[in-house]
């Protein structure tokens, strides 16, 4: 099956740098990428998502690049926040009839002011 | 939020009994999900439903058991908890209607679950 590896675990950076995190996938035929943020004690919350026929999508200070030939996508955060301090996850799935999501471990991001 | 809720919001069981899980959505999605939540583990998927009666497993199966008998119920038993299964426990909803062939998921609030 599907695994997802996400790199770092911890990663802390001070209020207005940038933030990179990344993902690996073993399943070529994936094609759908989801990033979620958790704040503490909430739940998942979906911020954004990447599909296989593009290779970039931004939503304001947040992106997302896919890179399929290597098999890893990555989520960047500029201009930090405090309020960007959470637990994110990167997913994959396939589509068509699997319906499932496969999620890497998490990144604990913390941003000081 | 989507019209997802869970119950009990927390639960402290003893083992060996039984504990059962409730999912309910108000969005009419056709899919759902039981995920566990454990530090260094990210979300596990223990299983799945894709309708009414149609359930399947996930990676982390063992010792669950689901039921749907009903669109918007999803619900999930520990036939005899376990201190391994001390844990937060996320429902998730998807419906590849509204999002084209690409699975969209959103979570529950969550249930935390102790067993002692």
């Amino acid at each position: 099956g599907e695994n997802v590896e996400q790199h770092p675990s911890t990663l802390s950076v001070q209020e207005g740098d940038s933030a990179v995190i990344k993902c690996t996938y073993s399943d070529s035929a994936s094609n759908y990428f989801p990033w979620y943020k958790q704040e503490l004690g909430k739940r998942p919350q979906l911020i954004i998502d990447i599909r296989s026929n593009v290779g970039e999508k931004k939503d304001q200070r947040i992106a997302v690049t896919l890179n399929k030939t290597a098999k890893h996508f990555s989520l960047h955060i500029t201009e930090t926040q405090p309020e960007d301090s959470a637990v994110y996850f990167c997913a994959a799935s396939k589509g068509g009839s699997n319906y499932k999501l496969t999620f890497g471990k998490g990144t604990l991001l913390t941003v000081n002011p | 939020d989507a019209g997802i809720t869970q119950s009990p919001r927390h639960k402290v069981t003893e083992t060996g009994t039984p504990v059962t899980l409730r999912c309910h959505q108000t969005e009419n999605h056709r899919y759902m999900y039981w995920y566990r939540q454990d530090p260094g583990h990210g979300l596990r998927l223990i299983h799945y439903s894709y309708g009414v009666k149609d359930t399947d497993k996930g990676e982390v199966s063992d010792g669950y058991s689901v039921s749907r008998s009903k669109t918007e119920d999803f619900l999930l038993t520990l036939e005899s908890a376990t201190s391994s299964q001390t844990s937060v426990y996320f429902c998730a909803i998807s419906d590849l209607r509204t999002s084209g062939a690409y699975n969209e998921q959103f979570f529950g609030p969550g249930t935390r679950l102790t067993v002692l």
